[in-house]
């Protein structure tokens, strides 16, 4: 139950294209879903976070949307570019923050 | 503000052998935790805090002990390192658990059991 599904593993998009991640959780008792970038090297830094009372959020070319019902929420990326190459992770908190597995996303120049 | 800092960046032990590994935040945080980063398996929660002298289990606790004396320092010990511990380790903070609170994350520790 405290368990957050993403997929795909790892995803290939050209450069200008549209990057989707998807995660869908179990737990109603989650109550704020971020997302985060990862850097070969580095530690996680959140890049775009959501609560469930929303089913949209957006900030420049990140979007997460947000299914209640369905409990999932998905990561877009616009346009992307070859800087977003990195890897995704979404998570979900309650009384601790839980992490999916992870997407290692490449985009073609 | 140093943010997350950890140290060692690099450790090799060999199994048996125990060691700690430093975690210290600058920002007056509350809550601080421990993750280990595994190859297709994401992060997975350790030990969390959510204050001094306040310490809980996550996803995988076993073979690893956590103290929380200070605000500032979270150290995490292996009491006898195992080849399934290796793993890159990070360790992060906020200022608490509410919707507004980022989490931080460190630069990590890369070690390796022989």
């Amino acid at each position: 139950q405290q368990q957050v599904k993403q997929s795909p593993q790892s995803l290939i998009v050209q450069k200008g294209g549209i990057s989707i991640i998807n995660c869908a959780y179990e737990n109603t008792a989650f109550d704020y879903f971020p997302w985060y970038q990862q850097f070969p090297g580095k530690g996680p830094a959140l890049l775009i976070a959501i609560r469930p009372d929303v089913s949209e959020k957006k900030e420049g070319r990140f979007t997460i949307s947000f299914n209640k019902s369905a409990k999932q929420f998905s990561l877009h990326i616009m346009d992307s570019q070859p800087g977003d190459s990195a890897t995704y992770f979404c998570a979900a908190r309650a009384d601790k923050i839980i992490f999916g597995k992870g997407t290692r996303l490449h985009i073609l120049p | 503000n140093a943010g997350v800092t950890q140290t060692p960046k690099f450790q090799v032990l060999k199994t048996g052998q125990s060691m700690t590994l430093q975690c210290a935040q600058d920002m007056n945080h509350e809550y601080m935790s421990w993750y280990r980063q595994d190859p297709g398996m994401g992060l997975r929660l350790i030990h969390y805090s959510v204050g001094a002298g306040i310490t809980d289990q996550g996803e995988v606790p076993n073979g690893y002990n956590v103290s929380r004396s200070t605000t500032e320092d979270f150290p995490l010990r292996l009491l006898s390192a195992a080849p399934s511990q290796t793993s890159v380790y990070f360790c992060a903070s906020s200022l608490g658990l509410a919707h507004t609170d980022t989490q931080y994350f460190g630069p990590g520790t890369r070690l390796t059991v022989l």
